[in-house]
């Protein structure tokens, strides 16, 4: 059964430095997502990502925060200058699109765990 | 705004127990109501999902009932396992764009 797969499992590092979130997505899919988590609080939508351009982003998705396709296969998060409250667990997910991508299920990658120190 | 609150746990219950997690909603215009299941180790899983008010979701024994009167979509088992031993996330979607709005998640944990 296809899947969305996310690396690493576990990211440590220091306040200030960049880091990259990688995803593969389902491979027929269209539209992308980022998701965090902050430990006990509520999954947060970041972006969604379509047609190579990003589709809709929320307050949190700020200038320190980038999204890029950079091949067919992987879809990557990255925060250019990480701060200590950017420690959570980051999602990807996919879905198969349409119109209103959010009519259809969005399939979830493990997670990523960010740890900044 | 859009939002979700779902009841706080962790939920401890011993095998074959009743299930109830609850679940309410606020969101502009109609939305799909969601629950996804994520067990140790693993990505969040579609368990059930209710497009329309009245519809009922149902899957691997679990239900819900997409209630608009009272904004609601509780998650109910009949019998539940250990293998149901795993976080509980409801969540919707206002169908005019493509961000889902989940709650804080619920801990479920099953003992024999």
């Amino acid at each position: 059964e296809p899947e969305v797969t996310q690396t690493p499992s576990h990211q440590v590092t220091q306040m200030g430095q960049e880091v990259i979130l990688r995803c593969v997505p389902i491979s027929n899919h269209l539209y992308f997502y980022w998701y965090r988590q902050i430990l006990g609080q509520k999954v947060e939508f970041l972006v969604s990502f379509y047609n190579n351009e990003i589709s809709e982003k929320s307050e949190i998705f700020d200038d320190q925060f980038s999204v890029e396709r950079p091949d067919g296969s992987n879809f990557t998060l990255k925060i250019r200058s990480t701060k200590l409250e950017d420690s959570a667990m980051y999602f990807c997910a996919s879905s198969g699109g349409g119109l209103a991508g959010g009519y259809n299920e969005q399939f979830f990658g493990p997670g990523t765990r960010l740890t900044v120190l | 705004g859009n939002s979700v609150t779902q009841m706080e746990g962790p939920v401890t219950l011993s095998e074959e127990a009743f299930l109830t997690i609850n679940c309410t909603y606020t969101a502009t215009g109609y939305p799909s109501l969601f629950w996804y299941v994520q067990y140790p180790g693993e990505g969040l899983q579609l368990l059930l999902k209710a497009t329309k008010a009245d519809d009922k979701g149902s899957n691997k024994g679990f239900e819900a009932t997409y209630r608009k009167e009272t904004t609601s979509f509780h998650l109910e088992k009949g019998s539940v396992q250990v293998s149901d031993s795993a976080v509980y996330f409801c969540a919707l979607n206002t169908n005019t764009g493509n961000q889902f709005y989940f709650g804080t998640g619920t801990s479920l944990t099953v003992i024999p």
